[in-house]
């Protein structure tokens, strides 16, 4: 167990609808990155928060925002969801500064998302 | 794109032999890590190398980098059946950035 939760676990909505998936980092760590997985592929990179800022952002639309709070935990929100957004959301945390290497990224189970 | 892929997309091969997964990647990186991922749940890291080392060993795991030809291996010595899973390489880029492959998918007959 990395010490990366995740909630909820699985969800169902509907197209059009807003989601809001939440991260609970590792103790100590100050980053975390969420990735959006579509079945059979690898991990896409959605975006990263450090100290409650984001520090970098993938090739995904602004309907894709989060937010980290004090305590490192983190929310991914999706506005209008579509179809294609249906996958498997991770959330990962390390400790990291904006210019030091992160060494290694600890990873949640994962929040399963089915966008009917 | 500065996604790694992993060659082979699928590899299946008898319980203790060994099995060997590619990465190759486009640009220059800070570090790669190789990761597994069991149906669908969360990944596990498994190796990281820097860019500026040549071969790392961890337990069963073998991990060589070449940055001149952008390619990395993976190799796991005398297999399990356990060790079936996804395993991904993720290349690393401004020092935080990772960018994962779509994963060989090893199977291991007992």
């Amino acid at each position: 167990e990395t010490g990366v939760t995740q909630s909820p676990t699985h969800l169902i909505k509907t197209r059009g609808q807003q989601v809001t998936l939440r991260c609970s980092s590792q103790s100590g760590h100050n980053t975390v990155s969420w990735y959006q997985q579509a079945l059979g592929q690898g991990p896409q990179f959605i975006f990263q928060y450090y100290r409650e800022e984001e520090n970098g952002r993938g090739n995904f639309p602004p309907r894709f925002s989060g937010l980290q709070f004090p305590n490192y935990s983190s929310e991914l929100n999706v506005n209008a969801l579509e179809l294609d957004d249906s996958a498997l959301y991770l959330c990962a945390s390390s400790l990291a500064g904006l210019k030091t290497f992160t060494d290694t990224q600890y990873f949640g189970p994962g929040t399963r998302l089915t966008v009917l | 794109s500065q996604q790694g892929e992993e060659d082979p997309q699928a590899l299946s091969i008898q319980e203790g032999e060994n099995a060997t997964m590619n990465c190759s990647y486009k640009t220059s990186i800070n570090n790669l890590q190789w990761y597994r991922q069991n149906s669908g749940r969360g990944l596990v890291h498994l190796i990281l190398i820097r860019s500026n080392e040549r071969e790392k060993h961890s337990g069963r795991l073998r991990v060589t980098l070449d940055t001149s030809k952008k390619s990395s291996s993976l190799l796991i010595t005398a297999s399990r059946a356990a060790d079936t899973a996804s395993y991904f390489c993720a290349t690393v880029y401004n020092f935080n950035k990772f960018y994962f492959g779509s994963g060989t998918k090893l199977n291991v007959k007992p």
